[in-house]
C-alpha cells in the first residue's frame, strides 16, 4: 500500500531557481526519507527525518516534516540541470525497517 | 567501494520459464529488500528480510519466492514468471538507521 504520495508529479523549472516537492502521508511514521532516481537507475538516499525533527539541511537541500499534518517538504535551492531526477519520499512505520515509497515528483531543471 | 549489486541486468524471457536474479551487498547490513518499480506506481516492496534466514512478505510477494542463507546475498526467485511481471527490479540493503542503498536495477521482460 502506498503511504506517501507526492505533490507535485511533476515540476519544471529555470537552473538557478528552488525546487520544492510535498509528500503527504497517512499514518504515523518512524522517519521520512528522501530519495532521487536518474532515470531507470537504481534511487540513491538523500536525507533522512526523524519523526521528532522538525527541519534537516544537508547542502542545497532542506527537508521539513510537520507531523501534525502529516506532510513533509523537499526544497532544493539553486537548481542545477543535473538534478533533475525522480524524487520519492519514503515513510518508515514500523519496527520491521520496512520503507513504503510515494509514486514520485518528476524535477526538470530547464539550462 | 560500497555497493549493492545485481544481475542480470537485463532479461528477457518467457512465460513459465523459472529465473532467478541475484543480488549481493558487500557492507554487511543485516536488512535486505526486493522493490518491482512499475510506470505510475512508484516502489512496491516484494519481500525483506531483517536477517539470515528471516524472510517477510512485503506488499506484493505473489509469485515470488526469496531465500537468505548468507548475510550478503537476497535472491529473487520467479518459479512460473508471467507476463504481469514484467518490471524493472530494485534490491537494496539498509543501515542500521534505516538508509536504504540500491542496486542498479534489472529489467525484466516476460512474453
Amino acid at each position: 500500500s502506498q503511504q506517501g504520495e507526492e505533490d507535485p508529479q511533476a515540476l519544471s523549472i529555470q537552473e538557478g531557481e528552488n525546487a520544492t516537492m510535498n509528500c503527504s502521508y497517512k499514518t504515523s511514521i518512524n522517519n521520512l526519507q528522501w530519495y532521487r532516481q536518474n532515470s531507470g537507475r537504481g534511487l540513491v538516499h538523500l536525507i533522512l527525518i526523524r519523526s521528532n525533527e522538525r527541519e534537516k539541511h544537508s547542502g542545497r537541500l532542506r527537508v521539513t516534516l510537520d507531523t501534525s499534518k502529516k506532510s513533509s517538504s523537499l526544497l532544493i535551492t539553486a537548481s542545477r540541470a543535473a538534478d533533475t531526477a525522480s524524487y520519492f519520499c519514503a515513510t518508515d512505520v514500523g519496527s520491521a525497517r520496512q520503507l513504503t515509497f510515494g509514486s514520485g515528483t518528476q524535477l526538470t531543471v530547464l539550462p | 567501494e560500497a555497493q549493492v549489486t545485481q544481475n542480470p541486468r537485463y532479461l528477457i524471457t518467457v512465460t513459465g520459464k523459472k529465473l532467478t536474479v541475484t543480488c549481493s551487498q558487500n557492507m554487511n547490513h543485516e536488512y535486505m529488500s526486493w522493490y518491482r518499480q512499475d510506470p505510475g506506481l512508484g516502489l512496491r516492496q516484494i519481500y525483506y528480510s531483517m536477517n539470515v534466514e528471516v524472510t517477510d512478505k512485503g506488499d506484493v510477494p505473489e509469485g515470488y519466492k526469496v531465500s537468505r542463507k548468507e548475510k550478503r546475498n537476497f535472491p529473487l526467485i520467479l518459479e512460473s514468471p508471467s507476463p504481469n511481471q514484467t518490471s524493472l527490479y530494485f534490491c537494496a540493503s539498509s543501515t542500521q538507521n534505516y538508509e536504504q542503498y540500491f542496486g542498479p536495477g534489472t529489467r525484466l521482460t516476460v512474453t
